[in-house]
C-alpha cells in the first residue's frame, strides 16, 4: 500500500527556513516523479515543485530560488527546504507521488 | 502559465440528482502523444485531495461509475450521476500537460 507522511511544518518568522519531510513506502520515490503541492488556509491548490525520477526538478516561479525539493533514496523520501520564508508561504503542503498519491499534509504558518 | 477556470464555483444538489462541473482551459491539453492531460480531484472536508478521473474520462480503479469525465481540447466537464451525501467537498480540474501544473479554482459541492 502505498503511504506518504509528511512533517515538519510548524510556525516560523518571516525570514526563517524550515525542512519539510515526506516519508514513502509501498514504492520507490527515485523510480517516480515526485511534487509537492500546497493549500493556502481556505484556499485551492497550488502546485510547488516537481522532481523527476531522473533527478530533473522544476519549481513555481513564486517559489523559485527560496525553495529546494531533494530526495534520499537510502531513506526513501522526499524533502522540500523551505528559506527566505514570508507570509504568503503560509499553507498546507502537501507530497504527491505520480498524480494520485497524496499524504495527509503538514501545516506550514509563517508569521511574526 | 495555462489557467484553468472552473464553473460554477458552487453547487447544492439534492440526493439522487445529477450534478455537473465545467473546467476550461486558456490553451489545449492535447498532448502530441495523443493523450489529453485533464485531472479531476475531489478533496473531502479536512481531507487531502483525491484522484478521481485521470486523462479526462479515466476513472481510477475503485472510483463510482456515478462519476465520469468527458471533453477534448480546452473544454471539459465532471458528472455525478446522482449525487450521494458522501460526494460533498471541493472538486479540482488540473493540468498537467506543461508546467507549472495548474488547478481550477475549485468547485464546492454540498447536499440540499
Amino acid at each position: 500500500e502505498v503511504q506518504l507522511v509528511e512533517s515538519g511544518g510548524g510556525l516560523i518568522q518571516p525570514g526563517g527556513s524550515l525542512r519539510l519531510s515526506c516519508a514513502a513506502s509501498g514504492f520507490t520515490v527515485s523510480s517516480n516523479f515526485m511534487s509537492w503541492v500546497r493549500q493556502a488556509p481556505g484556499k485551492g491548490l497550488e502546485w510547488v515543485s516537481i522532481i523527476y525520477s531522473g533527478g530533473s526538478a522544476y519549481y513555481a516561479d513564486s517559489v523559485k530560488g527560496r525553495f529546494t525539493i531533494s530526495r534520499d533514496n537510502s531513506k526513501n523520501a522526499l524533502y522540500l527546504q523551505l528559506n527566505s520564508l514570508r507570509a504568503e508561504d503560509t499553507a498546507m503542503y502537501y507530497c504527491v507521488r505520480g498524480k494520485s498519491s497524496w499524504g495527509q499534509g503538514t501545516l506550514v504558518t509563517v508569521s511574526s | 502559465d495555462i489557467v484553468m477556470t472552473q464553473t460554477p464555483l458552487s453547487l447544492s444538489v439534492t440526493p439522487g440528482q445529477p450534478a455537473s462541473i465545467s473546467c476550461k482551459s486558456s490553451q489545449s491539453l492535447l498532448h502530441s502523444d495523443g493523450e489529453t492531460y485533464l485531472y479531476w480531484y475531489l478533496q473531502k472536508p479536512g481531507q487531502s485531495p483525491q484522484l478521481l478521473i485521470y486523462d479526462v474520462s479515466k476513472r481510477l480503479s475503485g472510483v463510482p461509475d456515478r462519476f465520469s469525465g468527458s471533453g477534448s481540447g480546452t473544454d471539459f466537464t465532471l458528472k455525478i450521476s446522482r449525487v450521494e451525501a458522501e460526494d460533498v467537498g471541493v472538486y479540482y480540474c488540473m493540468q498537467n500537460i506543461q508546467l507549472p501544473w495548474t488547478f481550477g479554482q475549485g468547485t464546492t459541492v454540498e447536499i440540499k
